[in-house]
Parts: structure tokens; sequence; C-alpha cells
């Protein structure tokens, strides 16, 4: 079975640019979760989907960060302005659905550098 | 609110000798506790879960955890450390009242093996 696909692995940009990750879960997963990990800290939920449906985004800062799903399938999360403080790893997960009592799985990341 | 604690920011251990990684949790309704690795430049592994049943599980590299709901405990443990689990490791909860099987994680301990 394949894992959750991330890319790219490494990004380095200057504030005020742009970028853009993309995630492609295990097949069959509906629910899809973007997480940001600030060196030295857990990771923390910026966004969930459930199929292409937002569950939950209340800590997605909305005035620079944006995320989809179209199709339910794989997603892509965006960053325009970036910010300093927005260096970071981007982590995807996906689980089976949202009544699935076991663990998540992740993609290896993206590291998001901002010069 | 649900959150977790993970006390120790670093932990340091001689090979062959047993290790512990503490967790503590703050949940709604009976929790589903989880314990994953991180290696440098990687996402996160899957460990070992929680959900019902005996108390003591256990997981993948010869770790298991103690859930202590009287303590709010879920300890990570391995008897005989091996300098090659060095790594990052993170504890998660999602509480069982939540239909959006959202989790919740630690600040990650670091753990040194060694040699």
């Amino acid at each position: 079975e394949a894992g959750v696909a991330q890319s790219p692995r490494y990004k380095i940009i200057e504030k005020r640019q742009s970028v853009a990750f993309w995630c492609n879960p295990i097949s069959g997963h509906a629910t899809l979760y973007w997480y940001q990990q600030i060196l030295g800290q857990g990771p923390k939920l910026l966004i969930q989907f459930q199929n292409n449906g937002v569950v939950d985004d209340s800590q997605l800062p909305k005035d620079r960060f944006s995320a989809e799903r179209l199709k339910g399938v794989d997603s892509t999360l965006k960053i325009q302005p970036a910010k300093l403080e927005d260096s970071a790893v981007y982590l995807c997960a996906s689980s089976y659905g949202i009544s699935y009592t076991g663990e998540l799985f992740f993609g290896e990341g993206s590291r998001l550098t901002v010069l | 609110a649900q959150s977790v604690a993970q006390p120790e920011d670093q932990v340091n251990v001689a090979e062959g000798n047993p290790l512990t990684v503490k967790c503590t949790y703050s949940v709604s309704g009976n929790p589903y506790l989880f314990w994953y690795v991180q290696y440098p430049n990687r996402g996160l592994q899957f460990l070992l879960k929680y959900i019902t049943g005996d108390n003591l599980v256990k997981g993948s590299y010869g770790f298991e955890a103690e859930f202590n709901k009287s303590q709010t405990s879920f300890h990570l443990k391995k008897p005989s450390a091996l300098v090659s689990d060095s790594a990052l490791y993170f504890c998660a909860v999602r509480d069982s009242v939540s239909n959006f099987n959202k989790f919740y994680f630690g600040s990650g301990t670091k753990l040194n093996v060694k040699p």
C-alpha cells in the first residue's frame, strides 16, 4: 500500500513570495489533514477535510493560507504572501474517515524556509 | 479542552537500560491515545495506540505503553534501549466524544540513547 505522498520535500523562498504544497493521501482515505510543525514543537492542525469538505480550519491563518481538496483526493496548501514565521515543516496526514478510531498516516513532510 | 503534556523536553538513557517517555492528557470522554516517533527530516511514524481493553499495549520496535486512567497518563516504555531509538517522540490523544477524528499532539520528547 502506497503511503501519503507530499511534494516538494524542501522549499526556500523570500518573504512575501508564495508557495504551494501538494499531498496525495492513501487510497480510500476520506479524511485529510494539514499540520504545521515549527522546530521544537508538536504538530499543529491547520485544516482538516472530510472528502472535499472542510471539517475544521479554525487555526488556519486565512489571510495568507488557503487549502483545497477539490475532488476529495489530493490536496494543495498555499501560502501567499509568506512570512518569516511560516518557516516550518508542513505535514499531511490521512485516515479512513472521521469515525475511524485508529491512527493517522503521515507523509514525509514539506520543509519550508522563508528568508 | 483537550490537551496533551509531555513534561520532559529530553530524556537521556544508556543503551541497554530501560526507558520511559512520559505523557499525560486531558480529554472529554474516554481517550484514544497514540504514540508516534519522528526521525530527522522524516514524517511521524505510528508506534502504538490504546483504544480500549488491556491497559498495557505493545507496539512496534519493542515499545509498549501503559494507560493509567486515574493518573490520566500514557507513558511510553521499552525494557532495553537501542542507540537507534534516538529520535523525537510524540504523544497524541483523540477524544471519543468528538465526531471529527481530531487529534491533539504533545510538544515532543527528544530521546537520546548513548552507547
